[in-house]
């Protein structure tokens, strides 16, 4: 079946550093890719999208591009900020949603 | 400010004691979702609605009901609950059920039951 596999974290990265976060898929056939993100305390909030191949998402200066070759769609931000502490969800959407497990991003001052 | 309503934020149950989480949308989206959010397990689908007048399960229903009062909105109860449903729950609509336009989050409902 459909999946979304996410490195695992928690990641820390020091302010203004790069950061990437790598997500893979599983599907078949051709799905909307999405990157979601929950800051502590709330709900999950719709970061970025990408519906077909070779679309870049971008917002907030983050990034993804889908790339179905390598079945991926990897999440990028030249410089964090430590407002960007949150935990980031990769999914996907087909006939249904799929959520990657997340990853937790811990930026430091 | 246009999205998803949830309440109550917090609640305590005590066990065998039953409760209906509240969620309104007023994006006028068709579909409807219940997930839960445990430590080490993601968001798991409880049920959903496609549309106004149908439900459906999903990964785990059971202990839960739902009711998808009109378009807007969509409740969830708990008939006699566990600790094991100690979670935070949220709700999410989107404009159709294959969700391709992207889940509308609520702020969630942090439950205990003890």
């Amino acid at each position: 079946g459909d999946s979304v596999t996410q490195m695992e974290g928690p990641v820390t990265l020091s302010e203004e550093a790069f950061l990437t976060i790598n997500c893979t898929y599983t599907a078949t056939g051709y799905p909307s890719l999405f990157w979601y993100v929950q800051y502590p305390g709330e709900g999950l909030q719709l970061l970025l999208k990408a519906t077909k191949a070779d679309d870049k998402g971008s917002n907030k200066g983050f990034e993804a591009t889908y790339r179905k070759e390598t079945t991926s769609f990897h999440l990028e931000k030249g410089s964090v900020q430590v407002s960007d502490s949150a935990v980031y969800f990769c999914a996907l959407a087909y006939d249904k949603v799929i959520f990657g497990p997340g990853t937790s991003l811990s930026v430091i001052p | 400010n246009a999205g998803v309503t949830q309440t109550p934020k917090f609640q305590v149950l005590k066990t065998g004691q039953s409760m209906t989480l509240q969620c309104a949308q007023d994006m006028n989206h068709n579909s409807m979702y219940w997930y839960r959010q445990d430590p080490g397990m993601g968001l798991r689908l409880i049920y959903y609605s496609a549309s106004e007048g149908t439900t459906d399960k999903g990964e785990v229903p059971n202990g839960y009901n739902v009711s998808r009062l009109n378009k807007r909105e969509f409740s969830l109860r708990l008939e006699s609950a566990a600790p094991s449903q100690t979670s935070v729950y949220f709700c999410a609509s989107s404009p159709t059920l294959q969700g391709n336009y992207g889940y509308t989050f609520g702020s969630g409902t942090r439950l205990t039951v003890v």
